[in-house]
């Protein structure tokens, strides 16, 4: 039972256009919601995070918004730079569980 | 600051030996500790997780095991190793009740 989805395992994207990630989840008692940033043989990066209180958070490029009626959550990176490229892990916390996705490989195309 | 380290790096086991892998985590008090395996191909799957010296909670029935004898030592563990254990293994930390996690580096391990 997934209770974490990313239902698209990968996506590519135009050097300097908008890049949206998204990811859906099951359990209502989640309470703080994580993207991760990773590549080939190295730990995930914390990205940016967002409480279940709030529907959006930015820090820089990255915009994280939230949408706890429909349990849907994306991440919003603009504008995409070559950088970008690697695996984004959409995560969900909450009883001092935290479960990840299956990710999604976003490819930035020059 | 907090740091974590996690070690082997790399290792390639035979069937049916012994595995042990050791997180420990600096800088830190009272961290809430867990162990995710990603296989090939696939997401990271939390294995166990822990809230305080002693206290293991189990994510999936496996051939694996995980102990915390110290607050900031996490050991994930297997008396005979199968060839489905191959994987990429990482340790994390986060705040206790808390939210963000924060990885080591990693083992891949490989059994033969």
């Amino acid at each position: 039972d997934q209770q974490v989805k990313q239902n698209s395992p990968s996506l590519s994207v135009q050097e300097g256009r908008i890049s949206i990630l998204n990811c859906d989840y099951t359990n209502s008692m989640f309470d703080y919601f994580l993207w991760y940033k990773k590549y080939p043989a190295e730990g995930p990066t914390f990205l940016i995070s967002i409480s279940s209180i709030k529907d959006k958070n930015e820090d820089g490029r990255f915009t994280v918004f939230l949408n706890k009626s429909a349990k849907h959550l994306s991440l919003h990176i603009v504008p995409s730079q070559p950088g970008d490229s690697a695996v984004y892990f959409c995560a969900a916390s909450g009883d001092d569980k935290i479960i990840f996705g299956k990710g999604t490989r976003l490819h930035i195309l020059p | 600051s907090q740091t974590i380290h996690q070690w082997p790096a790399t290792l390639v086991q035979p069937v049916g030996s012994p595995l042990s892998l050791e997180c420990t985590v600096e800088g830190t008090s009272n961290p809430n500790l867990y162990w995710y395996r990603q296989a090939a191909g696939r997401g990271l799957q939390l294995l166990f997780y822990s809230v305080g010296i002693g206290q293991i909670s189990s994510e999936v029935p496996q051939n694996l095991s995980a102990s915390r004898p110290q607050d900031r030592q996490f050991i994930l563990s297997s008396k005979k190793l199968l060839l489905s254990d191959s994987g990429f293994y990482l340790c994390a930390w986060s705040v206790s009740g808390g939210t963000e996690a924060f990885f080591g580096q990693g083992t891949r391990l490989t059994v033969v």
